[in-house]
Parts: C-alpha cells; sequence; structure tokens
C-alpha cells in the first residue's frame, strides 16, 4: 500500500505570487504514478497534473508544475502567479499499476488580494 | 462526455435507515470506484469495479455497505442501518481501466450523507 503524506493543512498566499504545496509518499512498487487533484468548496474533484515515477523531467501544466524528487520521496506542487480561484483544498494521491489512488489528507491553500 | 453523475447530491437520513445512492460513470470507462470523504481528511477507498466485477474492498467496507455494478454500467451503493459514523462525502470515479500508471481517475460531484 502506498502511503501520502502531506504536512501543511493550511497555507495562504497573496495574488500574483507563487506558493508551493508539500507532498511527501511512500511506497514499494517499482512504477507509480504521482498526481495532484483541486477541490473547491463545491466538491468536485478536478485533476490538475500527473508526474510518472519514471519521467526524467518534472510535469508542468500551465501554472502548475511538480517539484519530483525520487530519492527524496517528494512531489511538491507549485503554482505560479496564484489567483483568487485558486483558493481550495489539494490533494495529493499516489497510484500503481493496480489503478486505486490513494490520497494524503490535503492542504487547505488561501489565496488573497 | 456528459461526466460521472451521482445522484442523488445530498441525503439526510435517521440512524438505522438504509440509504442507496447511484454513479453513473462516463460511458466508455470500464472501472468504476467509490471513496468516502470525512471533512478534512482526503478521499479513502472504498471499493472498485472492473466492469461488472468488483475486484476489490477495502476493511472501510463493513458488512453494512454493498455496492453492485449490474451489467457493468452504472453503479450502487448501499448503507444498511446508518450510523452517525457514516456521515461523510460519497464519491464516485471512472477511468477507462488501462493499467497504466498515467490514467487519471475522473469524479463525480459526490453524494453527501448526513445521518442524524
Amino acid at each position: 500500500a502506498q502511503k501520502i503524506t502531506q504536512t501543511q493543512p493550511g497555507m495562504f498566499v497573496q495574488e500574483k505570487e507563487a506558493v508551493t504545496l508539500d507532498c511527501t509518499y511512500d511506497t514499494s512498487d517499482p512504477s507509480y504514478g504521482l498526481f495532484w487533484y483541486k477541490q473547491p468548496s463545491s466538491g468536485e474533484m478536478i485533476f490538475l497534473i500527473y508526474q510518472g515515477s519514471y519521467d526524467q523531467q518534472n510535469a508542468t501544466e500551465g501554472r502548475y508544475s511538480l517539484n519530483f524528487q525520487k530519492a527524496r520521496k517528494s512531489a511538491n506542487l507549485v503554482i505560479s502567479a496564484s489567483q483568487l480561484g485558486d483558493s481550495a483544498m489539494y490533494f495529493c494521491a499516489c497510484r500503481s499499476t493496480l489503478g486505486r489512488l490513494y490520497f494524503g489528507r490535503g492542504t487547505q491553500l488561501t489565496v488573497w488580494p | 462526455d456528459t461526466g460521472v453523475s451521482q445522484n442523488p447530491r445530498h441525503k439526510i437520513t435517521k440512524r438505522g435507515q438504509n440509504v442507496t445512492f447511484r454513479c453513473d460513470p462516463i460511458s466508455e470507462h470500464n472501472r468504476l470506484y467509490w471513496y468516502r470523504q470525512t471533512l478534512g481528511q482526503g478521499p479513502e477507498f472504498l471499493t472498485y469495479f472492473q466492469n461488472e466485477a468488483q475486484l476489490e474492498k477495502s476493511r472501510l467496507l463493513s458488512d453494512r455497505f454493498s455496492a453492485e455494478r449490474p451489467k457493468g454500467s452504472f453503479s450502487t451503493l448501499e448503507i444498511q442501518r446508518t450510523e452517525q459514523g457514516d456521515s461523510a462525502m460519497y464519491l464516485c470515479a471512472s477511468s477507462l481501466g488501462a493499467r497504466d500508471t498515467s490514467e487519471s481517475l475522473h469524479f463525480g460531484n459526490g453524494t453527501r450523507l448526513t445521518v442524524t
């Protein structure tokens, strides 16, 4: 089984600044994928970004990038140029080839003007 | 692609009553997952289906919980003799089912259960 640790219950960032949300993981699977999801107050889980365990380069999707350090088992999410609409819960998750996702406890991000 | 649909959005029930939730996955998706999310926590895996076969159940899924996916299309999650501890958001997700770690799950908006 995998274990995901998100140590920041809440983070605050000013609009237009960058913010890093931390995630560490523990898995015995040789092949795995790391995901970040956003969950606004409305409740839906929105996929943001994916990083494969064998990917050499860090994943980027628009303003989102994933700082992947395999040896340290960390997969931090970096959001650049924060916007008010980025305020939400953010979940890190890990998936093996068996299919299901294991989630961390999440980080509540608040963007202030 | 109309997305994953869950009904009802909200359910309030009295302790001891039975409740049933429905999930309609994205039509071509073979895998369907149920998760439970309590306040301030991440989603916790409950069970998943590959087509109509239920392949795995979490220890969290007590005998009072049962899930079905007849004909490999929609799925239902039933909770019998509800307890206050069952109050949570129940999330359904679906995926194509490729043995590929890059495949993301597509989530519905969830059913929020409140047991009084």
